[in-house]
């Protein structure tokens, strides 16, 4: 089937740290990921994706790259800022179930300054 | 500004009430979608829709109702039946799901409690 790994959070940064999220998926077929970002009380935002195996998706100094041999989609940011601080969700889309997305647990990140 | 809308924002309901969630798109987007968010949890699909007046369950559709009369509007009826309501109700919708890659856009959600 189709499913969604995320590292546990929550997980406390300082200011300009680096991040990592990690993501890893299972899925039948090539899906497409998704990185959504949920600030609090508030819907989630797609924050980047990639559709097929080695894209790199970017937005806002965020990065993650598909790799299909490892079946992973981690999250990076060189530099954190304090408005970073929100959850973060890691998403298949799969065509095999009808292009239906599976979501990760999510993770809460918090930046100190 | 084109956008998905849920209201209310917060919702309480007294035990064995039915209540209503709204959500309208102006995105001209052909699916839509219902979840429910728990805390410490992923989001859990309720209903979905790809076309009007056609829609199927999801993984959690028991003691949850909706409707697609129009395009624009997927409405969620929680009800009695639904044994633990309490939860955060999200709303999402996308282009024709026919093909990979296109993202869902969701909406403010709704909090909803059961007193």
């Amino acid at each position: 089937g189709n499913s969604v790994t995320q590292m546990e959070g929550p997980v406390t940064l300082s200011e300009e740290a680096f991040l990592t999220i990690n993501c890893t998926y299972t899925a039948t077929g090539y899906p497409s990921l998704f990185w959504y970002v949920q600030y609090p009380g508030e819907g989630l935002q797609l924050l980047l994706k990639a559709t097929k195996a080695d894209d790199k998706g970017s937005n806002k100094g965020f990065e993650a790259t598909y790799r299909k041999e490892t079946t992973s989609f981690h999250l990076e940011k060189g530099s954190v800022q304090v408005s970073d601080s929100a959850v973060y969700f890691c998403a298949l889309q799969s065509v095999n179930t009808g292009n239906q997305f599976y979501f990760g647990t999510g993770t809460s990140l918090t930046v100190i300054p | 500004d084109g956008g998905i809308t849920q209201s209310p924002k917060y919702l309480f309901r007294k035990e064995g009430q039915n209540v209503t969630l709204s959500c309208e798109q102006n995105l001209n987007h052909d699916a839509m979608y219902w979840y429910r968010q728990d805390p410490g949890q992923g989001l859990r699909l309720i209903y979905y829709s790809q076309i009007v007046n056609d829609f199927q369950k999801g993984d959690i559709a028991e003691g949850y109702s909706v409707s697609r009369e129009k395009k624009e509007s997927f409405p969620l009826t929680v009800t009695s039946a639904q044994k633990n309501p309490t939860a955060f109700y999200l709303c999402a919708s996308s282009m024709t799901p026919l093909a990979g890659g296109r993202e869902q856009f969701f909406g403010p959600g709704t909090r909803l409690t059961v007193l």
